[in-house]
């Protein structure tokens, strides 16, 4: 799993709770990921950020939100707008020197479970 | 639009056996193709990626994957297979004309029996 760490490894949510999860990299890369893991699914993108205070929604960002104020941080809330959070998220970094030739490394996830 | 296609849910082989998951991709302009395995519970490793050159490109662990342009295909090999390979495989793709996003398979389940 690399210098990337994800905390906590399980997260429970009430309804209408928001959550945040946490992603933390020492590999300083610029680029970072969340995806969105459920079963018999490929990874679905929820956000990306390739620098520092700006980030890009992906395929699937509504009920979701981020921040990226320092580059080795770069938390995801799911708000109480996402109505199936139930899933494994798992965040990623990469570097951005050669943009799409770049591999992206992964932390151990968080599993988001409702209660 | 990309797309990346892992046909068989499941592969099943016999230790010491060759192994091998498919892996199909659709994509406009060059494709950069990667290969990663997730074992219960974790995050994804990364096992090679193929971005320009000899089409067979060696990685992790006796792992090996082999790029074929005409069949759009980037399929994963072993020689022979050990009982700790099993675990969960995902085929990735990115392209020079798709943004910063990489588009994962489904994946596929590989089980390898003593």
């Amino acid at each position: 799993d690399g210098g990337i760490t994800q905390s906590p490894k399980y997260l429970f949510r009430k309804e209408g709770q928001n959550v945040t999860l946490s992603c933390e990299q020492n590999l300083n890369h610029d680029a970072m990921y969340w995806y969105r893991q459920d079963p018999g699914q490929g990874l679905r993108l929820i956000y990306y950020s390739q620098i520092v205070n700006d980030f890009q929604k992906g395929d699937i960002a509504e009920g979701y939100s981020v921040s990226r104020e320092k580059k080795e941080s770069f938390p995801l809330t799911v708000t109480s707008a996402q109505k199936n959070p139930t899933a494994f998220y798992l965040c990623a970094s990469s570097t951005a020197r050669r943009g799409m030739q770049e591999t992206q490394y992964f932390g151990p996830g968080t599993r988001l479970l409702v209660l | 639009a990309q797309s990346v296609a892992q046909p068989e849910d499941q592969v099943n082989v016999a230790e010491g056996n060759p192994l091998t998951v498919k892996c199909t991709y659709s994509v406009s302009g060059n494709p950069y193709l990667f290969w990663y395995v997730q074992y219960p519970n974790r995050g994804l490793q990364f096992l090679l990626k193929y971005i320009t050159g000899d089409n067979l490109v060696k990685g992790s662990y006796g792992f090996e994957a082999e790029f074929n342009k005409s069949q759009t295909s980037f399929h994963l090999k072993k020689p022979s297979a050990l009982v700790s390979d099993s675990a969960l495989y995902f085929c990735a793709v990115r392209a020079d004309t798709g943004g910063f996003k990489t588009i994962f398979g489904a994946g596929t389940r590989l089980f390898v029996k003593a």
